[in-house]
């Protein structure tokens, strides 16, 4: 899975809870990406980051954040959970000017009831 | 919509048979790239054919591009059960260095 680490792997919270999913990747790249992935909709960007503190808003960014203070970390925060940010989220590193192929994590499933 | 559009949505075949797999766009693009999900896992990276190229083959696939009709094709011959998956298209477009996916072709290889 070339180093990249999701946690956590499952998660159920309720409407209105802040949440922080974590991305570590091993591989010193400097490009990662949050996105969600939904039947009917395929995978949509929620943001990216292109360095340490250097990120960018996506398709999907309204309701989340995300940090990046190491090259290592990724970080996804929803603000206050909604029900239509129950989804699977997926980290992937890779990209960026040399286009390469992307990398993906193995996926967080949450829950918001 | 800028969208890749896999077809079909989904195709059952037996085991030794060859599966083909369809991908078409509507805007101009660098690269093409197809990626393989397993059920509950993220997405694998399989093949990535750039604008100027017309055919690619990495072991049992074999990716053509044909940038005239704006559209794609993932050959994997003699299946296995094991390439039971879901399997997407991703365009790399312009100057956006963002991916745009396609919704995804599910394959089932029955023994």
């Amino acid at each position: 899975d070339a180093g990249i680490t999701q946690s956590p792997r499952h998660k159920v919270t309720e409407t209105g809870t802040p949440v922080t999913l974590r991305c570590h990747q091993t591989e010193n790249h400097r490009y990662m990406y949050w996105y969600r992935q939904d039947p009917g909709h395929g995978l949509r960007l929620i943001h990216y980051s292109y360095g340490v503190k250097d990120t960018d808003k996506g398709e999907v960014s309204d309701g989340y954040s995300v940090s990046r203070s190491k090259t290592e970390d990724f970080l996804l925060t929803l603000e206050s959970a909604t029900s239509s940010q129950t989804s699977v989220y997926f980290c992937a590193i890779g990209g960026g000017a040399n286009n390469s192929p992307l990398h993906f994590g193995n996926g967080t499933r949450l829950t918001v009831t | 919509s800028q969208q890749g559009e896999e077809d079909p949505q989904a195709l059952s075949i037996q085991e030794g048979e060859n599966a083909t797999m369809n991908c078409s766009y509507k805007t101009s693009i660098n690269n093409l790239q197809w990626y393989r999900q397993n059920s509950g896992r993220g997405l694998v990276h399989l093949i990535l054919i750039r604008s100027n190229e017309r055919e690619k083959h990495s072991g049992r696939l074999r990716v053509t591009l044909d940038t005239s009709k704006k559209s794609s094709s993932l050959l994997i011959t003699a299946s296995r059960a094991a390439d039971t998956a879901s399997y997407f298209c991703a365009l790399n477009a312009g100057n956006n260095r963002k991916l745009i996916w396609g919704l995804g072709t599910s394959l089932a290889v029955n023994p």
